[in-house]
């Protein structure tokens, strides 16, 4: 069972569009990290959520933390072709040393 | 530049040749974990390690062993290598959490394995 569901699984956009992506579970988590991924390179760390209701801004992409704390979403302002990639959010456990669970990502594609 | 740094980049085995990835970093970091990124299967954790000399198994670990002799190495072995290995596969590390809070894996560039 997949802890964490990202939706869409693919987006492609035009230049300046806006979108927003999706990370949801039923269970609750003390923070939770976002990443973007570039063909043939590691996943970057962009931001780490931990307080419910909490958003985070970084230029054109904002995030933000559920209430809850089971769900957060990665809302992309005037999208520009840079910002394709494999957007991932993922959870870390305690009882595997903190370790990361990944999502299986979402793939924005941006054209000109 | 400070980073995890894994070798080789790329590299093919025949099927029951072994190998081990390398993985260092010079962050001083406790936390250092190994995954294999598949189509349509995500990242999936294959061992961590929470400081030199402590290693567990993840999600996968069959056919991989892992040993953590000092804070900034963390090479991953294959014992018998299999074609269900051909994958690319990550190191990254991490400091401890702080309050049970992590805040970030940094990543290695990966080693894409291909077994014959």
């Amino acid at each position: 069972t997949q802890l964490l569901e990202q939706s869409p699984q693919f987006l492609s956009i035009q230049e300046g569009e806006n979108l927003t992506v999706y990370c949801n579970s039923s269970s609750v988590f003390s923070s939770l990290q976002w990443y973007r991924q570039e063909p043939g390179e590691g996943p970057v760390l962009l931001v780490t959520v931990v307080t419910g209701g909490e958003v985070k801004k970084l230029k054109r992409l904002t995030f933000q933390f559920g209430d809850a704390r089971k769900d957060s979403s990665l809302h992309i302002t005037a999208a520009q072709p840079g910002d394709t990639g494999l957007y991932l959010c993922a959870v870390v456990t305690s009882n595997s040393g903190y370790a990361l669970n990944f999502g299986k990502g979402t793939s924005l594609l941006v054209t000109p | 530049n400070a980073g995890v740094t894994q070798t080789p980049k790329f590299q093919v085995l025949k099927t029951g040749q072994s190998m081990t990835l390398q993985c260092a970093q010079d962050m001083n970091h406790e936390y250092m974990s190994w995954y294999r990124q598949d189509p349509g299967m995500g990242l999936r954790l294959i061992h961590y390690s929470v400081g030199a000399g402590i290693t567990d198994q993840g999600e996968v670990p069959n056919g991989y062993n892992v040993s953590r002799s000092t804070t900034e190495d963390f090479p991953l072995r294959l014992l018998s290598a299999a074609p269900s290995q051909t994958s690319v596969y990550f190191c990254a590390s991490s400091y401890s959490a702080s309050r049970g809070i992590n805040y970030g894996y940094t990543f290695g560039s990966g080693t894409r394995l291909t077994v014959v």
